[in-house]
């Protein structure tokens, strides 16, 4: 069965724009969570997302925002860019929320100019 | 291939050697453990897991041990190989529906 599926894989924008990540999950996983990952901060939690529903939020500005389809389907959006928004950005899905193992994409790299 | 650590504490093995991968954990609460391994240019990949009640778990190559009296996770490797090298990364689930919480990750190199 296909794996967790992130789009774009590379991606470069210039501060104040915005930006739209897209990940579809293994097929039949409901739930969806976000990550982004830097050098100096390592895995920091975005957001979950389980039945279109925001379960959970990281300690991240409201620039950070998320949402998820009814197909399971979930985008992050970040606008007005900053520098530090440079980061890979890393969705998993699991078959329910809060517990078991997390399946990753391989990310989307965001680079920010 | 991606950077995804470059301040990482690292660990270089010979090949055939055993790796020991350590990490402290610091809720007391936590009740289920993961170890992740994340090659160049790939997302985190599973490896295994443990829970609370366990204080050690095998699999292929691999073994989890759990001190919960000191907070302590580490991830033996056995007969580690060049397709080891990646980097490590603990987390917990702090229980009650909480997102997986991860540590800053190891990196492995295996000398060949």
């Amino acid at each position: 069965k296909a794996g967790v599926t992130q789009t774009p894989r590379y991606l470069i924008k210039t501060r104040g724009q915005q930006v739209t990540l897209s990940c579809s999950p293994i097929s039949g996983h409901r739930s969806v969570s976000w990550y982004q990952q830097t050098p100096g901060q390592g895995l920091q939690f975005l957001f979950e997302y389980f039945s279109e529903t925001q379960r959970n939020k990281g300690n991240f500005p409201g620039r950070f925002s998320g949402r998820q389809f009814s197909n399971s389907r979930s985008e992050m959006n970040v606008s007005t860019l900053e520098l530090g928004d440079s980061a890979l950005y890393l969705c998993a899905s699991s078959l329910v929320q809060g517990e078991g193992e997390l399946f990753f994409g391989e990310g989307s790299r965001l680079t920010v100019l | 291939g991606e950077s995804v650590g470059l301040h990482l504490p690292t660990l270089s093995v010979q090949e055939g050697d055993n790796s020991i991968i350590n990490c402290a954990y610091s809720n007391s609460a936590s009740d289920y453990f993961i170890w992740y391994k994340q090659e160049s240019g790939k997302g985190p990949q599973f490896i295994i897991d443990i829970r609370s009640n366990m204080d050690k778990r095998q699999g292929q190559r691999v073994t989890v041990l759990l001190n919960k009296t000191v907070k302590h996770l580490s991830l033996q490797i056995a007969a580690t190989q060049p397709g080891d090298s990646a980097v490590y990364f603990c987390a917990e689930n702090r229980g009650g529906n909480t997102p997986l919480v991860f540590g800053k990750g190891t990196r492995l190199s295996v000398i060949a």
